[in-house]
């Protein structure tokens, strides 16, 4: 079982920029595609991107493309999320998943960004 | 835009069984979306319940099951405990890499 833990959360003004990461315990992390979800106070899950195992391909929610870049490096068993242009609307705790099946069978325990002036 | 509908609240007795949905705003979920549901209570991460409409993931008892109901997913708790009081997430694979969450259900036991 993949262990993971996000971090790179914090304050930013909006406009700013920042960069999650999440790293991976174990030798299969370079296995799986990887996610970013996240969660806005009080609200429920949002899809955000997705990326294959490779680093190939990458996937975005239509609210976060142009804007965010999902990224992975195999090597240090770790997924990345460059977030730009952030809105105050991008405020939320943000979870980083492996994908198994179509489905995250393990999730991080999410780092909280919030977009104020 | 795809939207994946969820009841916003159910509430069910101790030991009583109740079926949750997760639909399309336009269209009927099946197999290919490859449903998958989670279970998140406040201030934690998610966890993963079913995947593939119907597999449990490890550890998840099997009072929890996935099924297709019509035109819907669905997930079934039988035998309701009060530790299932918990928001519960279906999220639908939509091709191209793209995924979608429903808004979630709040289950209440009581």
């Amino acid at each position: 079982q993949v262990q993971l833990v996000e971090s790179g959360g914090g304050l930013v003004k909006p406009g700013g920029s920042l960069r999650l990461s999440c790293a991976g315990s174990g030798s299969s992390f370079s296995v799986y595609d990887m996610s970013w979800i996240r969660q806005a106070p009080g609200k429920g899950l949002e899809w955000v991107s997705s990326i294959t195992r490779s680093g190939s391909n990458m996937y975005y929610a239509d609210s976060v493309k142009g804007r965010f870049s999902i990224s992975r490096d195999n090597a240090k068993s770790s997924l990345y999320l460059q977030m730009d242009s952030l809105r105050a609307e991008d405020t939320a705790v943000y979870y980083c998943g492996k994908l198994y099946n179509y489905a995250y069978d393990s999730w991080g325990q999410g780092t909280l960004v919030t977009v104020s002036a | 835009q795809t939207v994946v509908t969820q009841e916003p609240s159910f509430s069910v007795s101790p030991g009583g069984t109740v079926t949750l949905t997760c639909g399309l705003s336009s269209g009927s979920v099946s197999t290919s979306h490859y449903p998958s549901w989670y279970q998140q209570t406040p201030g934690q991460a998610p966890r993963t319940l079913i995947y593939n409409t119907n597999t449990r993931s490890s550890g998840v008892p099997d009072r929890f099951s996935g099924s297709i109901v019509g035109n819907k997913a669905a997930l079934t708790i039988t035998g309701a405990q009060a530790d299932d009081e918990s928001d519960y997430y279906c999220m639908l694979y939509m091709g191209s890499g793209l995924r979608v969450f429903g808004g979630g259900t709040k289950l209440t036991v009581l």
